[in-house]
């Protein structure tokens, strides 16, 4: 059973600081997905991630993959309120499934 | 174009009983996710509709069911309710079958189990 760490479990900061949740694996992703969900919605499709050092920038957010294909890092610059969710990563393992990290709740205090 | 519908987005069931959550996807897309949503498991996969057949099945009871229409709408259905069965349904759609593409995901169906 492959698993996905998302760490930390639970990130409080003020507004304007910089921050970086991660998402670990002991197996290989064939790709990896970042998901932000806010309280009552579904979550959202941010990005995703194939190739290994792929780095992605979606404004004041950035998603490196690792070079070995087994983690990825989420760094936010300049965290505002907007911020606030959920994070999750989703990987795949090479298989038909999609298996979902527990999450990092994020909360940026004005 | 109009997003994911799951109903009910709230219900109150007793252990024992039954629940049918309802899915519709955007349209145009062929497969529907579900998954189950608890504070303390995060975010697990039930299964995978697509094109009306089942492609995929995560590691759950067999109490948990679904099936999908010829139109794509998708019910899944939980027999003999659990306490532990209290949680968020979530069904995703997509373009293509899982893992590929962007997964749409509706508000969820809260469901609480008492």
């Amino acid at each position: 059973t492959q698993l996905l760490e998302q760490s930390p479990q639970f990130l409080s900061i003020q507004e304007g600081e910089n921050l970086t949740v991660y998402c670990n694996s002991s197996s290989v992703f064939s790709s990896l997905q970042w998901y932000r969900q806010e309280p009552g919605e579904g979550p959202v499709l941010l990005v995703t991630v194939v190739t290994g050092g792929e780095v992605k920038k979606l404004k004041r957010l950035t998603f490196q993959f690792g070079d070995a294909r087994k983690d990825s890092s989420l760094h936010i610059t300049a965290a505002q309120p907007g911020d606030t969710g959920l994070y999750l990563c989703a990987g795949n393992f090479g298989n038909e499934k999609l298996t979902f990290g527990t999450g990092t709740r994020l909360t940026i205090i004005p | 174009k109009a997003g994911v519908t799951q109903t009910p987005r709230y219900l109150i069931k007793t252990r024992g009983q039954q629940v049918t959550l309802s899915c519709s996807p955007i349209s145009g897309h062929r497969s529907v996710s579900w998954y189950q949503q608890t504070p303390g498991q995060g975010l697990q996969f039930l299964f995978e509709y697509f094109s009306e057949t089942q492609r995929n099945k995560g590691n759950f009871p067999g109490r948990f069911s679904g099936r999908q229409f010829s139109n794509s709408r998708s019910e899944m259905n939980v027999s003999t309710l659990e306490l532990g069965d209290s949680a968020l349904y979530l069904c995703a759609s997509s373009l293509g079958t899982l893992p590929t593409g962007e997964l749409f995901f509706g508000e969820g169906s809260r469901l609480t189990v008492l």
